[in-house]
């Protein structure tokens, strides 16, 4: 059973850098095709897809916050990190990392973590 | 980036109804398309894969069907469980990118 937690901080202060960290179990990164996305979702917005890193450890970055954001894995501990820098108040959203299963062609995600709702304020 | 057009933006239907909600992609996606259901609260599921491939455990009420820019998802008879917003999502072009969303009530 593939299950996912997001953990980090719930509030920021503008400017802040926010760290989040996907706990995952049920799959490991040693399977071909096997990915981790983050997806962010304002409150009652569209889903806004934000990173993704694949088992062989290529990354993929929204164009429009590329400079901002990174990736990475830790194989060892199921885990994977996103941080992101300078954060602005419109950066408040639930945040969710999710698993893109494996297969080479359509990233997608077929299991989701119950999301991390982060606030940016002063 | 893709524009993913769905409509309507929200639809109320009785039980039992068949209920058909659209996506448009602003370029032609093939069938990297995939549609969830998230309810108030939760994180989306993923309903349908590749544009007409029903995810696991997934009741057969629901379907999809399309390629290229024009995609249609289908609740064959609408049950008060499926109170919810559809998305749609694209990846053929990065970024991924998600629909607007539609808003089924009862």
């Amino acid at each position: 059973q593939i299950t996912l937690k997001e953990s980090g901080p719930t509030l920021v202060k503008p400017t802040q850098t926010l760290t989040l960290t996907c706990t995952f179990s049920g799959f490991s990164f040693s399977t071909s095709g096997v990915g981790v996305g983050w997806i962010r979702q304002a409150p009652g917005k569209t889903p806004e897809w934000l990173a993704l890193i694949y088992w062989n450890d290529i990354k993929r970055y929204r164009p429009s916050l590329k400079s901002r954001l990174t990736i990475s894995k830790d194989t060892s501990k199921n885990q994977v990190v996103l941080t992101m820098t300078d954060m602005d108040p419109v950066d408040t959203a639930t945040y969710y990392c999710a698993h893109r299963p494996q297969g080479f062609v359509g990233d997608y995600f077929d299991y989701w973590g119950q999301g991390t709702l982060v606030a940016v304020s002063s | 980036d893709i524009q993913m057009t769905q409509s309507p933006s929200s639809l109320s239907a009785s039980v039992g109804d068949r209920v058909a909600i659209t996506c448009q992609a602003s370029l032609d996606v093939d069938d990297h398309l995939y549609w969830y259901q998230q309810k108030p609260g939760k994180a989306p599921k993923l309903l349908i894969y590749d544009a007409s491939n029903l995810a696991s455990g997934v009741p057969s009420r629901f379907s999809g069907s399309g390629s290229g820019t024009g995609f249609t998802f289908t609740i064959s008879s609408l049950q008060p469980e499926d109170v919810a917003t559809y998305y749609c999502q694209q990846s053929d072009y990065p970024p991924l990118t998600f629909g607007g969303g539609t808003k089924v009530e009862i």
